[in-house]
């Protein structure tokens, strides 16, 4: 069984900071890592991928994340946050041949002035 | 978008009545997903499509059925409501499985009395 987990339930940073949003995975074979956020009242919107290649993915709106097979992990990263950036960010996973994304449950970053 | 719309857009209903959710998609996907949205779980899928009339179930498809009879429409219908059943149902569709995105409609807003 594939899962995912997202450890914090919420993040706060400051305007301009830099902010890290967690996520490690679990899957039989080779992983294929997603993220996505949703603002209040929107459906789902894409932000990044990892297929193969290069461990540092960057993605929509100036976010990247990094892939980590020893550890597991995909953590979605921007340098310098915006109060705009505030919103609910969703990780997911699925494996070759797989029809199933399994999503975690979600980690909700404030960006403060 | 990816040209995804769903309809109703909300809905409050009573225990024990019928509800069919509407997902059209313009773009001619040949895979679409019904997720629902509760807090502390996330997205679940309830069934998919992999074609027309092609259907298979999620992880959480129990009182859920579906169809598809046409590309751009797939129906989620509640056989017969519950309060369980209430949440935010998501359509998604994507061109292929593994490493395809999935793209995700705007979601309806259901309740049920």
């Amino acid at each position: 069984a594939q899962s995912v987990a997202q450890p914090e339930d919420q993040v706060n940073v400051a305007e301009g900071n830099p902010l890290t949003v967690k996520c490690t995975y679990s899957v039989s074979g080779n992983p294929y890592l997603f993220w996505y956020v949703q603002y209040p009242n929107r459906g789902l919107q894409f932000l990044l991928k990892y297929i193969t290649g290069d461990n540092l993915v960057k993605g929509s709106y100036g976010f990247e994340a990094e892939f980590n097979k020893s550890q597991t992990s995909f953590h979605l990263k921007k340098p310098s946050a915006l109060v705009s950036d505030s919103a609910l960010y969703f990780c997911a996973v699925r494996v070759l041949g797989g029809n199933k994304l399994t999503f975690g449950t979600g980690t909700q970053l404030k960006v403060e002035l | 978008d990816a040209g995804i719309t769903q309809s109703p857009r909300h809905k409050v209903t009573e225990t024990g009545t019928p509800v069919t959710l509407r997902c059209h998609q313009t773009e001619n996907h040949r895979y679409m997903y019904w997720y629902r949205q509760d807090p502390g779980h996330g997205l679940r899928l309830i069934h998919y499509s992999y074609g027309v009339k092609d259907t298979d179930k999620g992880e959480v498809s129990d009182g859920y059925s579906v169809s598809r009879s046409k590309t751009e429409d797939f129906l989620l219908t509640l056989e017969s409501a519950t309060s369980s059943q209430t949440s935010v149902y998501f359509c998604a569709v994507s061109a292929g499985v593994s490493t395809d995105t999935q793209y995700f409609g705007p979601g309806t807003r259901l309740t049920v009395l």
